[in-house]
């Protein structure tokens, strides 16, 4: 079991770019959360998936962000128009469900570096 | 509103022992957590308390008090290879979510 795979692990991007992040579950989990992390900061919440579903998306902002987990293939982050301020680590976790008492697992992250 | 305190920084020697207090505020609970975090890595799962009391694991503790909102995570025997950030979360009830406090960086010195 590969543990929950993210790619890529570095992205930069310019300005005004758009910037994809991958990440694909444990093999079993369908639930999928993703998490930013600014430098020196906690995880913020962004978004809660169940294939094909968003279940909350409460922590996502309003434009340029969205999240999807297909049917088939993993879960995207996609933001549009990456300003500066977009520049952190995004993390992914998944769990075979929301009641797992174990916690979640986590990718090894995705930095994504807007210049 | 939801809030999860912790203290920014601890500092405490190899070999000694450290407790690193939590303190939230949520809508609902349904379980704490305490993660590990070396920097640039990714958060790995230490503990969970859904009841109240103590969870030993080996070198770490987990203590929760539903009542007063109040947890801590006490490690023993301190390695340098603890030296880490440790994250507090809360999964709330009627959410799937799980919130994070900011972290406490803990330096271990010989």
């Amino acid at each position: 079991n590969a543990g929950v795979m993210q790619n890529p692990r570095h992205l930069v991007r310019r300005r005004g770019q758009e910037a994809r992040l991958r990440c694909s579950p444990m093999k079993g989990h369908s639930h999928v959360y993703w998490y930013r992390q600014l430098p020196e900061e906690g995880l913020k919440f962004m978004v809660y998936l169940q294939k094909e579903n968003i279940i909350d998306e409460s922590g996502m902002p309003k434009e340029r962000f969205s999240a999807e987990f297909p049917k088939e293939g993993p879960s995207i982050l996609r933001i549009q128009q990456v300003v500066r301020g977009d520049s952190a680590a995004y993390f992914c976790a998944s769990s075979p469900s929301q009641d797992r008492v174990g916690g979640y697992t986590f990718g090894s992250g995705t930095r994504l570096t807007v210049v | 509103g939801q809030n999860i305190d912790q203290p920014t920084e601890m500092t405490a020697t190899e070999g000694a022992i450290v407790q690193i207090n939590c303190t939230y505020q949520t809508s609902g609970f349904n379980g704490l957590f305490w993660y590990q975090q070396h920097a640039g890595e990714a958060p790995t799962f230490l503990s969970y308390n859904v009841l109240d009391g103590l969870e030993e694991k080996g070198r770490f503790s987990s203590f929760l008090s539903r009542s007063k909102g109040y947890s801590y995570l006490l490690l023993k025997e301190l390695q340098m290879k603890d030296s880490a950030s440790y994250l507090c979360a809360v999964r709330a009830t009627g959410g799937f979510k799980t919130i994070f406090g900011a972290g406490t960086r803990l330096f271990v010195k010989a």
